[in-house]
């Protein structure tokens, strides 16, 4: 089975750094993917990591490791429209050509001023 | 920027009744992938598609879903008698190739069983 946690919430102010921490265990691994949501849009791609270490793209970056199972998207000069759900998806390659995500239940993060 | 479009944005329907959400992939990708999210709830994989058939589903891809790509461009959804839990925003997304980050999501369809 696949069993994937974050929080469920975080408060952070305008200007700050965020650290959104994800945790897995899964039977197979292949990439894990970070997503922001608005409240009643579609998930829209951040970051994808399927090696060690850390990525980074612009304010946001997130970084893995394979061995620990853990994942974080890091997210700096925050804004106030930065204020949405985070949704930490593992791709499981458990089975032959398995390409379908499982994702966590989201971290609804609120930017203060 | 090419994307996945999902008709209708939102659906009302009776207990009982059959839906069809719509999506339309994005051209040259050749992986198609319905996933639901129930209000406050996370989002769940439904079905995976590809060269014409089903390529995974989860348990709750049961005899009341199935899929269909009619044509060259449509990829759609049917539950045959809705629920009161089928209520749930629904997404289609699609994907080149297996493996890629180019997983792209839909805007979603919102349905609505009273």
């Amino acid at each position: 089975g696949q069993n994937i946690d974050q929080p469920t919430e975080m408060t952070a102010t305008e200007g700050a750094i965020v650290q959104i921490n994800c945790t897995y265990q899964t039977s197979g691994f292949n990439g894990l993917f970070w997503y922001q949501q608005h409240a009643g849009e579609a998930p829209t791609f951040l970051s994808y990591n399927v090696l060690d270490g850390l990525e980074e793209k612009g304010r946001f970056s997130s970084f893995l490791s394979r061995s620990k199972g853990y994942s974080y998207l890091l997210l700096k000069e925050l804004q106030m429209k930065d204020s949405a759900s985070y949704l930490c998806a593992v791709r499981d390659s458990d089975e032959a050509g398995a390409n379908n995500l499982f994702f966590g239940t989201g971290t609804r993060l609120t930017v203060i001023p | 920027e090419p994307e996945v479009t999902q008709t209708p944005s939102h659906q009302v329907t009776q207990m009982g009744q059959e839906v069809i959400l719509r999506c339309v992939p994005i051209s040259n990708h050749l992986y198609f992938y319905w996933y639901r999210q129930i209000l406050g709830q996370k989002v769940e994989f439904l079905v995976s598609f590809y060269n014409n058939e089903i390529s995974e589903k989860s348990e709750i891809f049961d005899d009341q879903f199935s899929v269909e790509r009619p044509d060259g461009s449509n990829f759609t959804l049917k539950i045959r008698s809705t629920k009161l839990e089928d209520s749930a925003m629904y997404f289609c997304a699609s994907s080149p190739d297996l493996g890629g980050i180019g997983y792209t999501f839909g805007s979603g369809t919102r349905l609505t069983v009273v």
